[in-house]
């Protein structure tokens, strides 16, 4: 089952603008994590965050997380082709079984 | 280092025949999980492995998929009698114990019945 709703489902923007994708989930959580999933197949952890902290960066991509709204969002600034993927939030992980988002597909037009 | 691999990376198998498919998670990782992801379900947990520690097999949609783990490394994920539901790419993935709960994912293996 999924643990919630991502939106939107698909984004398509130009290369160097920012991308900005929602997740909502529905449990109380110790963390929330961000996967990245290339044609289909291996997906690629990006960054997890806390559920005591309230914004994480790493390189162009910034998390936040709103536990009393039970909603995150993931930021990728000046996009890049290679950038194109299907993003994931994920609840659970700290060696728990991993539930899912729905996903947001992005594409990023050179 | 090695990353997660598995092992077919496609399978096209006949509706009612049996497939295995192996899963080599990172060395001295001590979780396994293993996945499902198909176009109408979306990302699905199936089995999860800790250590020596009865495994959490919730998700297994039916008595027909099973999974073992031997000597706490290599898993197999075992489907009988196939059917054309069970169309999909499988997905593994390690942690370890003391990480804060990021998974290592394999490249999955996609799996089609026909």
């Amino acid at each position: 089952s999924q643990q919630g709703e991502e939106d939107p489902q698909a984004l398509s923007i130009q290369e160097g603008e920012n991308a900005t994708m929602n997740c909502s989930y529905k449990t109380s959580i110790n963390n929330l994590q961000w996967y990245r999933q290339n044609s289909g197949r291996g997906l690629v952890h990006l960054i997890l965050i806390r559920s005591n902290e309230r914004e994480k960066h790493s390189g162009r991509l910034r998390v936040t997380l709103d536990t009393s709204k039970k909603s995150s969002s993931l930021l990728i600034t000046a996009s890049r082709a290679a950038d194109t993927a299907s993003y994931f939030c994920a609840t659970g992980g700290g060696n728990e079984k991993l539930t899912f988002g729905t996903g947001t597909r992005l594409t990023i037009i050179p | 280092g090695a990353g997660v691999s598995q092992s077919p990376s496609n399978k096209v198998t006949e509706k009612g025949k049996d497939v295995e498919l192996r899963c080599d998670p990172i060395s001295g990782h001590t979780a396994l999980y293993w996945y499902r992801q198909s176009l109408g379900q979306g990302l699905e947990f199936l089995i999860y492995f800790q250590g020596n520690s009865a495994p959490d097999k919730s998700g297994l949609p039916s008595d027909r998929f099973s999974a073992e783990r031997t000597g706490g490394s290599v898993s197999t994920l075992t489907i009988q009698r196939t059917q054309q539901e069970d169309s999909a790419v499988y997905l593994c993935a390690s942690s370890a114990r003391t990480g804060l709960g990021e998974q290592y994912f394999g490249p999955g293996t996609r799996l089609t019945v026909t």
